[in-house]
């Protein structure tokens, strides 16, 4: 059964430092998100992904975040200068195109955790 | 008020019985509601997906929608223990993806 992928499982990184966490959705998928979810706390939009731009984000999304889709077939968030409360679980997900099918799919999740 | 509210649990019922999860949500323009089931440290993963009112039915697990009173279940028939985990609802509303995800209720089924 496809799934999505996500690369690394546990990031460690002193503030300041730029991160990029690297996601391969579903194959034949094109819509694309991060969420995040900070310990204990609920899961929590970042920000969508579509026909290479931005379809929506959140507050949490600021210019400290950004997104890409390099190739053809990997999606990343890179934050740029980590602060502490930027540690957290991140989620990747994917949807097709199928029919009105709002079906997310989600990865396993990279912990990043900044120091 | 929280746009989705969930109790969290814990919620711990012996193996065999029927287990019955809840949300409620307040912004009426929510129109498809998702039932993620989440293991310790690991991504959440698909359970059931209905749009709008109604119920939809998959093996032992039934989700319910009622718009009217702005709530939805998911039902656990026949519970194992392999069903201990945290069961997160979520919704969107029509024209974002967005999801808004409940608190998780932590559910042990014990034998």
């Amino acid at each position: 059964e496809p799934e999505v992928t996500q690369t690394p499982s546990h990031q460690v990184t002193q503030m300041g430092q730029e991160v990029i966490l690297r996601c391969v959705p579903i194959s034949n998928h094109l819509y694309f998100y991060w969420y995040r979810q900070i310990l204990g706390q609920k899961v929590e939009f970042l920000v969508s992904f579509y026909n290479n731009e931005i379809s929506e984000k959140s507050e949490i999304f600021d210019d400290q975040f950004s997104v890409e889709r390099p190739d053809g077939s990997n999606f990343t968030l890179k934050i740029r200068s980590t602060k502490l409360e930027d540690s957290a679980m991140y989620f990747c997900a994917s949807r097709g195109t199928s029919g009105i099918s709002y079906e997310q799919y989600f990865g396993p999740g990279t912990r990043l955790t900044v120091t | 008020q929280k746009e989705v509210e969930q109790d969290p649990g814990p919620l711990s019922v012996p193996e065999g019985a029927i287990v019955s999860l809840n949300c409620t949500y307040s912004n009426s323009a929510f129109q498809y509601f998702m039932w993620y089931r989440q293991y310790s440290r690991k991504g959440p993963e698909l359970l059931m997906y209905t749009y709008s009112s109604g119920n939809k039915e998959d093996g032992r697990f039934t989700a319910q929608v009622d718009k009217s009173s702005k709530y939805i279940s998911l039902f656990i028939r026949d519970s194992q223990p392999s069903d201990s985990a945290t069961y997160l609802c979520a919704m969107s509303a029509r024209n974002t993806d967005k999801l808004i995800f409940g608190t998780g209720t932590r559910l042990q089924v014990f034998p």
